[in-house]
């Protein structure tokens, strides 16, 4: 079956620090990758995603790269912000079954401090 | 466009008790998509529907929770009778098919003592 592997939090790192949050997957098929994100009281938000190998998902300066040949897709952003403090989700999608089921990983909480 | 909205977005219920929670997707998505988050592991698929049908429900936990979608519109789940193991964040999901892009709710927070 799919699953998704990702560093333990958590994560603590100081204002304009670089933080990498590893994540490796498992799948059957030629999945799509995607990191989500919660900020403290909210919901679940998609922050980036990349749908083939070797494509570059960006956004809000985070970065991942899918890496078919090491099954990764680790999350990079150079300098963080207090306002990135969030649980992140590393996730993949099975695009062979016909429907968009989600497979998680375990979260890593990052804490930024000022 | 409206998002996925869950309510309630908290519940505290004792154990044995029963709980329903709500999901209202995005209107006209086909697909919703229940999942669960317990005490800091990995968020875990539960079921999905298409229209009003239950087209994978291979992560239902136990026959304690039931699932329902009336008229292909908003889903139910309901947990009956709650233990304390079922306590974490239940998130709905919704999805329409020709898009594939998946939209999350803000989920419920739920807390069986």
């Amino acid at each position: 079956g799919n699953s998704v592997t990702q560093m333990e939090g958590p994560v603590t790192l100081s204002e304009e620090a670089f933080l990498t949050i590893n994540c490796t997957y498992t799948a059957t098929g030629y999945p799509s990758l995607f990191w989500y994100v919660q900020y403290p009281g909210e919901g679940l938000q998609l922050l980036l995603k990349a749908t083939k190998a070797d494509d570059k998902g960006s956004n809000k300066g985070f970065e991942a790269t899918y890496r078919k040949e090491t099954t990764s897709f680790h999350l990079e952003k150079g300098s963080v912000q207090v306002s990135d403090s969030a649980v992140y989700f590393c996730a993949l999608i099975d695009n062979s079954g016909g429907y968009q089921k989600v497979t998680f990983g375990t979260g890593t909480k990052l804490q930024v401090i000022p | 466009e409206a998002g996925v909205t869950q309510f309630p977005s908290h519940s505290v219920i004792e154990k044995g008790q029963t709980v329903t929670l709500r999901c209202d997707p995005i209107s006209g998505h086909d697909n919703l998509y229940w999942y669960r988050r317990v005490m800091g592991k990995e968020i875990k698929f539960l079921l999905h529907f298409v229209k009003e049908s239950k087209q994978d429900e291979s992560g239902m936990p136990n026959n304690r929770f039931l699932a329902e979608r009336t008229g292909g519109t908003y889903s139910t789940l309901k947990v009956q009778p709650a233990e304390l193991e079922d306590s974490g964040v239940y998130f709905c999901a919704s999805s329409f098919s020709r898009t594939g892009k998946v939209t999350f709710g803000s989920g419920t927070r739920l807390t069986v003592v």
